[in-house]
């Protein structure tokens, strides 16, 4: 399995600014993944990274409200970025680890934001 | 589109009862099937991981069936204790091609009595 650590555990922000989230694995990984759960609601993928080249956004989500970096094989950037109380949500990021039963997907504690 | 959806969305059982969680899927095109618990306020814990060639996987207290052609899974849990209230989901990976690509249904609030 993989162990995931997210910075940070959660954040009250203002409206109008931005925040970094960080998200380490403790395995080199090809794609890590970026999903939101607002509240009441189950999750929703916003991206997917991969090292060395830019994310990849599914529908609903751009690079300017949510820019992603992947500088290495364990680590990825999530920002929020102008935030509006919209964005209150908690944020996970996940991986996939490729055992003998199949693929499967951990996910981080996730990253629990209010805003203001 | 893949829509997954759980049934019930919440349910509260005594102490020592088994459990049944249901979800269903409607492309039954899928590469696998997750379930999850998930606590309050916190990150998801992988449960079982069932393959779209297997019909069930067993891990203590939980088994996981899988009916691709009807788009169903179940998940038991037998013997019911009140560390196992918590919020189950279930997640389908459509194909090879979606590598991480979860649909996750919306999820079954459990609580367990004392």
């Amino acid at each position: 399995s993989a162990v995931i650590s997210q910075k940070p555990s959660r954040d009250i922000c203002q409206r109008g600014t931005s925040l970094t989230i960080q998200c380490q694995v403790d395995s080199q990984v090809t794609m890590m993944f970026w999903y939101r759960q607002q509240p009441g609601q189950s999750l929703t993928l916003i991206a997917t990274a991969n090292q060395g080249s830019e994310a990849t956004y599914e529908s609903g989500f751009v690079i300017d409200k949510f820019p992603i970096s992947r500088p290495n094989l364990t680590f990825s950037t999530l920002t929020v970025s102008n935030m509006s109380p919209e964005d209150s949500s908690i944020y996970l990021c996940s991986v996939e680890a490729f055992r003998t039963s199949g693929t499967e997907q951990y996910f981080g504690p996730g990253t629990r934001l209010t805003v203001t | 589109k893949q829509e997954v959806t759980q049934i019930p969305a919440a349910l509260s059982v005594p102490e020592g009862e088994n459990l049944v969680l249901n979800c269903s899927f409607t492309d039954s095109a899928i590469y696998n099937l997750q379930w999850f618990r998930q606590d309050p306020g916190k990150g998801l814990t992988s449960l079982l991981l069932i393959q779209s060639s297997q019909r069930e996987q067993t891990s203590g207290r939980l088994n996981a069936s899988l009916d691709k052609s009807s788009g169903r899974s179940t998940l038991y849990i037998a013997a019911s204790q009140p560390g196992d209230s918590a919020t189950y989901l279930c997640a389908v990976q459509k194909t090879t091609d979606s590598w991480g690509k979860l649909q996750f249904g919306a999820g079954t609030q459990v609580v367990v009595t004392p």
